[in-house]
């Protein structure tokens, strides 16, 4: 099982670049959410989707865009990169009944941004 | 917006040694569920909790959700440094949405 996979692993943009980070899932799962984890901040949901041509923002969206064209996949943009998108990354899916089976998680992507 | 508080933030203890984790907020959650992460590497679930005053246990680790569902705590038995790692606590609420604790650093030596 892959699970849900996530790439590029390391990542290093000039400020004003664009890009976007890739996470699939192959277990079906309705629910799929991006966070950028900080050092003592903890994970912050960036955007989140229940299903395929379903998305809606979550704590922390300024700045990105994502889009759910198929079950599988769920894109993260960043448009214009900033420093203060330097973070890591982490795309994370679950069923339906996620508040009771919890979430998987990718391995993240570390990202900095110059 | 929902708010998770973890203590302690940092923890260093030797091997056998018990420990507790607390998570607690002013939110009423539908379900709490606690990760561990290593370095590299992304959260992974260890338990979800949903019902007020539900006990679970992991082997060495105790989990227990408030009565109110809004505080869960983490305990460890004995210790190893096998359970070295990040601790995380999250609250589910509309549409599954999580709300992560800030962790708790465990650092478990011989």
């Amino acid at each position: 099982n892959a699970g849900v996979t996530q790439t590029p692993k390391f990542q290093v943009l000039k400020t004003g670049q664009s890009m976007t980070l890739q996470c699939a899932q192959d277990m079906n799962h309705e629910y799929m959410s991006w966070y950028r984890q900080d050092p003592g901040m903890g994970l912050r949901l960036i955007h989140y989707s229940v299903g395929a041509g379903i998305t809606d923002q979550g704590e922390v969206p300024n700045g990105y865009n994502v889009s759910r064209s198929t079950t599988e996949d769920f894109p993260l943009r960043l448009l214009s990169a900033a420093p203060s998108q330097t973070s890591v990354y982490f795309c994370a899916s679950s069923t339906r009944g996620g508040a009771n089976y919890g979430y998987t998680f990718g391995s993240g992507t570390r990202l900095t941004v110059v | 917006t929902q708010l998770l508080e973890q203590s302690p933030q940092f923890l260093s203890i030797q091997e056998g040694e018990n420990l507790t984790v607390y998570c607690n907020s002013s939110s009423v959650f539908s379900s709490l569920q606690w990760y561990r992460q290593e370095p590299g590497e992304g959260p992974v679930l260890l338990v979800t909790v949903v019902t007020g005053g539900e006990v679970k246990k992991l082997k060495r680790l105790t989990f227990q959700f408030g009565d109110a569902r809004k505080d869960s705590s983490l305990h460890i038995t004995a210790a190893q440094p096998g359970d070295t790692g990040l601790y995380l606590c999250a609250g589910a609420g509309t549409a599954s949405k999580l709300t992560f604790g800030t962790g708790t650093r465990l650092q478990v030596t011989l």
